[in-house]
């Protein structure tokens, strides 16, 4: 099974700031890997998908890219609305669909 | 309004059963496969089960395969998850998801669309 790897843990920043974060799998799940955002008490919102396409409604300074395994969630400028938890999940074993554990974004 | 709600979260005792039903409104529920996703209090997301449009085809993590069984009733829009032989570590709030669809109806397998989660609670 392929695992997701995210990092860091948890993510110190202000608004304004550029926010990096990684994904990493065990294996290549070529371009079928997505990234969600969860707030406190809410449900996961997709935000990026087929490692670069921007769901609906998704402002642009969220940009996503990859090299090999190696997946990236760049958020340009930090508003105040974007700390939360954010996570990445493949699609690339079908029917095993996993997700990664997490970034957490701070102030 | 396009959304998913779930129901049928309770406090159960080990070893018990428990029906989860979500409810879709405001999109052709019959065109998507659908999915249930779970959180463990603090924890990340865990992919539970999926089923197909028709309901043909179920499919099922390792950690519920032949303890939960995923339907779907398309002429009522609803989606269940019947839970048997619950242990503590079922412990979490259960999601509804929709997995998005390309332009021609094929899944992606990516989830689009969430409802608030039921939460399930498994202790003595």
């Amino acid at each position: 099974d392929t695992i997701l790897t995210q990092s860091p843990d948890t993510l110190s920043l202000s608004p304004g700031e550029r926010a990096t974060l990684s994904c990493r799998a065990t294996q290549g799940v070529y371009n079928y890997l997505a990234w969600y955002q969860q707030k406190p008490g809410q449900p996961p919102r997709l935000l990026v998908y087929d490692v670069s396409t921007r769901a609906t409604g998704v402002p642009a300074r969220f940009s996503g890219s990859a090299s090999g395994t190696d997946f990236t969630l760049t958020i340009s400028s930090l508003e105040p609305e974007d700390f939360a938890v954010y996570y990445c999940q493949q699609r690339s074993n079908w029917p095993r669909l996993a997700f990664g554990g997490g970034t957490k974004v701070e102030i | 309004e396009v959304q998913l709600l779930e129901s049928g979260g309770d406090l159960v005792q080990p070893g018990g059963s428990l029906r989860l039903t979500c409810e879709a409104s405001g999109f052709s529920f019959s065109n998507f496969a659908m999915s249930w996703v779970r959180q463990a209090p603090g924890k990340g997301l865990e992919w539970v089960s999926s089923i197909t449009s028709t309901g043909n085809s179920p499919y099922y993590a390792d950690s519920v395969k032949g303890r939960f069984t995923i339907s779907r009733d398309n002429s009522k829009d609803t989606m269940f998850l019947q839970m048997h032989s619950l242990r503590a570590d079922d412990t979490a709030i259960y999601y509804c998801a929709r997995f998005s669809s390309s332009f021609d109806g094929v899944p992606q397998y990516y989830f689009d669309l969430w409802g608030q989660g039921t939460l399930v609670t498994v202790s003595s």
